[in-house]
């Protein structure tokens, strides 16, 4: 069975400074992973994904996300965090594009 | 990106009574949704597979009869919480698959129900 660990609950970050977000997964095979944001009111964005290839991934809105098989972990950074990258934030992992087992989610908060 | 809605955004009902959200993609066909229920800091949990013209096909310990969907047209799903109870309070966020270029999925912004 597949499943996704989000360590972190809460984040609070300053503007200007770095974001981590740490994921880990158990899943038998090669896993798609994906991060997701979701903003109030919003719908979750697709912020990137990995299926094979390169294990750094760039994403949209300055994002981008490591996958380390050794580590199960698929971790997602960026450099210089924005007060509107104030969400939360979801990994995911799945045996395909659709069908996609979530972790519990991480807040992150935006200090001026 | 390709939008997808949910309708309503937030409702409250009674013991005993059903329940209708529909979740609609805007601009684009899906043969495809996706049901997700969310409890507070909990992860989504995919609930069923909503196909278009056929039957939806719900994970393990999801109730089918409790839950109905129902996708009809290339456009709309609808899940149906039927005779709710308070134990059925949840956010429950559907997407939709865009088969057209890179073929990923659009989630809806969610709908809060509660039950009282």
């Amino acid at each position: 069975a597949q499943s996704v660990t989000q360590p972190d609950i809460h984040i609070t970050v300053s503007e200007g400074a770095s974001l981590e977000l740490r994921c880990n997964y158990s899943y038998g095979a090669t896993p798609y992973l994906f991060w997701y944001v979701q903003s109030p009111g919003q719908g979750l964005q697709l912020l990137l994904k990995y299926f094979s290839g390169d294990t750094l991934v760039q994403g949209i809105k300055g994002f981008e996300a490591e996958f380390k098989r050794s580590q199960s972990s698929f971790n997602l950074r960026k450099p210089s965090v924005h007060w509107s990258d104030a969400a939360e934030y979801f990994c995911a992992v799945g045996e395909d594009d659709y069908k996609l087992s979530f972790g519990a989610g991480t807040t992150v908060t935006v200090r001026a | 990106g390709a939008v997808v809605s949910q309708h309503p955004s937030r409702v409250i009902c009674k013991s005993g009574t059903s329940v209708k959200i529909e979740c609609r993609s805007l601009d684009f066909q899906a043969t495809t949704m996706f049901w997700y229920r969310q409890f507070p800091k909990q992860s989504l949990m995919l609930m069923a597979t909503s196909n278009e013209g056929s039957k939806a096909t719900y994970e393990q310990g999801v109730e089918k009869d409790k839950f109905l969907i129902n996708h009809a047209s290339l456009t709309l799903s609808t899940l149906t919480v039927t005779s709710a109870h308070p134990e059925d309070s949840s956010f429950y966020i559907c997407s939709a698959r865009d088969e057209r270029g890179a073929d990923t999925q659009y989630f809806g912004p969610g709908t809060r129900l509660t039950v009282l």
